[in-house]
């Protein structure tokens, strides 16, 4: 049973660019929440898909945005990157829209010059 | 808002020692509690939550830890840590039905021989 899968792993980009990082919930999870997580901090909630809908968003700019797919997949697009984007980010997965058994993935670290 | 506060970044305890990480939380209205685990260049992994009934919440890897309504903790304890258990530990919350995941910012345990 596969768990949640983040691609790709690394990631380097320059200031103003724009990237797109992939997520896909375990099986059987129809609901995929993104974080960032800055260097010795904890995750910070970015937003929640379900039902291929944005539900809920934490407190970051327009720049951030995503998309869920029929297949439950999803992807984080960050435009206009900033030096401060530089980060690792989260895909999390659930049912329902739920957040009491997330499964996270490894991460993308975006490294941004 | 609730927010999280983990009250040690830095933990460093010898081998078969006990162990206390501690979380305090703040909230309004009713809350679930979870304690997850990071190793390096991995995501986070669940080792226990508490969402209702017995305060004391028994989880993987021999951790345990207890709600206190009172004191708006949810503290971490191991008995006897071992060298493996060098991770990140970060505690979070829910707030209320369908409510989103705030972390702490973590604690770094070092389990030393």
């Amino acid at each position: 049973d596969a768990g949640v899968t983040q691609s790709p792993t690394h990631l380097i980009k320059t200031r103003g660019q724009q990237v797109t990082l992939r997520c896909s919930p375990k099986s059987g999870h129809d609901t995929v929440s993104w974080y960032q997580q800055a260097l010795g901090q904890g995750p910070q909630f970015i937003f929640q898909y379900y039902e291929e809908e944005e539900r809920q968003r934490g407190n970051f700019p327009d720049r951030f945005s995503g998309h869920q797919f029929p297949n439950y997949s999803s992807e984080l697009n960050v435009n206009a990157l900033l030096l401060g984007d530089s980060a690792l980010y989260l895909c999390a997965s659930s049912t329902r829209g739920r957040d009491e058994k997330l499964f996270f993935g490894s991460g993308t670290q975006l490294s941004v010059l | 808002a609730q927010s999280v506060t983990q009250l040690d970044s830095q933990v460093p305890v010898f081998e078969e020692a006990p162990v206390e990480l501690r979380c305090n939380y703040s909230s309004s209205v009713s809350v679930y509690l979870f304690w997850y685990v990071q190793y390096p260049n991995q995501g986070l992994q669940l080792l226990l939550k508490y969402l209702s009934g017995s305060t004391l919440v028994k989880g993987i890897n021999g951790f345990e830890a207890e709600f206190n309504k009172s004191q708006t903790s949810f503290h971490l304890r191991k008995p006897s840590v071992h060298i493996s258990d060098t991770a990140e530990y970060f505690c979070a919350v829910i707030e209320g039905f369908a409510g989103k995941s705030t972390f702490g910012d973590g604690t770094t345990l070092t389990v030393k021989p």
